[in-house]
Parts: structure tokens; C-alpha cells; sequence
């Protein structure tokens, strides 16, 4: 069975752009969870998806904002970015809520 | 609110000793509880999982944790280490709706 999929997984952006990123997950799985790790701040929690509803949501600025598709496959942006939204963005996927499998990940550098 | 603390932030190990990785957690309800190896530039790979039962788990590439709850920790174990372990390792609970990681400890397995 085919992980988790990120897309892209480079990406350079300039201060006030905003980016998309992908996530396909795991097939049948429903619940898509987006974490960001940054050397200063380590691994948060950015929100969790489940049949194309936001269940949760971290302690983020309303520029992350995040969706999921009736294929389960979801997306997050990132609005207006910011020198400091340099990180990697990490997507995990489970089929039940406590057990979650990572993707590669998508690093994020702002300039 | 959950909350997981890995005391070491760096090992240094030689190849064939054992490992043992520190990690206690803060959880008002019965934990779930992770291990998860990150190699540089890549994702997090689930090395094993505590939901309840045996205080003992056995996971992927040898390791096996054992959950203490009088003491709040969830040790990670490694009787003989390989080249290939040297990875940052992360300690993670789930709480409400999220998982929520230690800082990591980066291990470093010397020839």
C-alpha cells in the first residue's frame, strides 16, 4: 500500500506570496493531520481534517488555513508568508484518530 | 493539556552498544504513545505505539519501549545499534485531538 504523498517537496517563496500544499493520503484513510517543524519551535500541530470537515485546528494566525476533498486528499494554505513560515511542513494520515503515518514532508523556505 | 519532555537532547552511542532513550509525558487520561525516527530531510516513521496491555512493546528495526506509568515515562530501548540508527528521535502523546511531541533527541552511533 502506497505512504503518504506530499507535493511538492521544495518550494522557495518570497515574503508576501502565498503557497499550496498537497497531501494525498494513505488509501482509505480519512483523517489528514498538518504539522509544522521549525528548529526554534519543534513539531505543532496545524489542523486535522476528516471527511472534509476541520475538526481541530492549532494555534495558528487565520493565514494557515487548510481544506480536504471528497478524495480525502487535502490541501493547506498559506497566505501572506512570512520569513518565519520556514519550516517543514509535515502531513500525516490515520485510519483511526490515535495512530497517525507521516509523509515526507514539504520544506518551506521563505525569502 | 498533554505534554511530552525527552531530557537528552544529543546521544552519542557506539555501534553494537545499547540504546535507551529517555521520554515522560503529561497526560491527565490514559496515554496513547509514540516513537517516531526522523532521518535528515525526511518525514517520521512510526517505530512502535502504546495503547494499553502489555507495559512492553515490541516495534520495527529492533526497538521496544516500555510504558511505566507510576513514573510518566515511556522509555525507548535498543539492545545492539546499527550505523543506520544514527536519526533524531521523537517521543510523541496523543491527547484530545493531536499529537503532541517531545524536542527530539538526536542520536549519534559512532564506528
Amino acid at each position: 500500500k502506497a505512504g503518504v504523498t506530499q507535493t511538492p517537496r521544495y518550494l522557495i517563496k518570497t515574503r508576501g506570496q502565498q503557497v499550496t500544499l498537497s497531501c494525498s493520503p494513505i488509501s482509505g484513510h480519512r483523517s489528514v493531520s498538518w504539522y509544522q517543524q521549525t528548529p526554534g519551535q519543534g513539531l505543532q500541530f496545524l489542523f486535522e481534517y476528516f471527511s472534509e470537515t476541520q475538526r481541530n485546528k492549532g494555534n495558528f494566525p487565520g493565514r494557515f488555513s487548510g481544506r480536504q476533498f471528497s478524495n480525502s486528499r487535502s490541501e493547506m494554505n498559506v497566505s501572506t508568508l512570512e520569513l518565519g513560515d520556514s519550516a517543514l511542513y509535515l502531513c500525516a494520515s490515520s485510519l483511526n484518530p490515535a495512530e497517525q503515518y507521516f509523509g515526507p514532508g514539504t520544506r518551506l523556505t521563505v525569502t | 493539556a498533554q505534554s511530552v519532555t525527552q531530557p537528552d537532547i544529543h546521544i552519542t552511542v557506539s555501534e553494537g552498544a545499547s540504546l535507551e532513550l529517555r521520554c515522560n509525558y503529561s497526560y491527565g487520561a490514559t496515554p496513547y504513545l509514540f516513537w517516531y525516527v526522523q532521518s535528515p530531510g525526511q518525514g517520521l516513521q512510526l517505530l512502535l505505539k502504546y495503547f494499553s496491555g502489555d507495559t512492553l512493546v515490541q516495534g520495527i528495526k529492533g526497538f521496544e519501549a516500555e510504558f511505566k506509568r507510576s513514573q510518566s515515562s515511556f522509555n525507548l530501548r535498543k539492545p545492539s545499534v546499527h550505523w543506520s540508527d544514527a536519526a533524531e528521535y521523537f517521543c510523541a502523546v496523543r491527547g484530545d485531538y493531536k499529537l503532541s511531541f517531545g524536542a527530539g533527541t538526536t542520536v549519534t552511533v559512532r564506528a
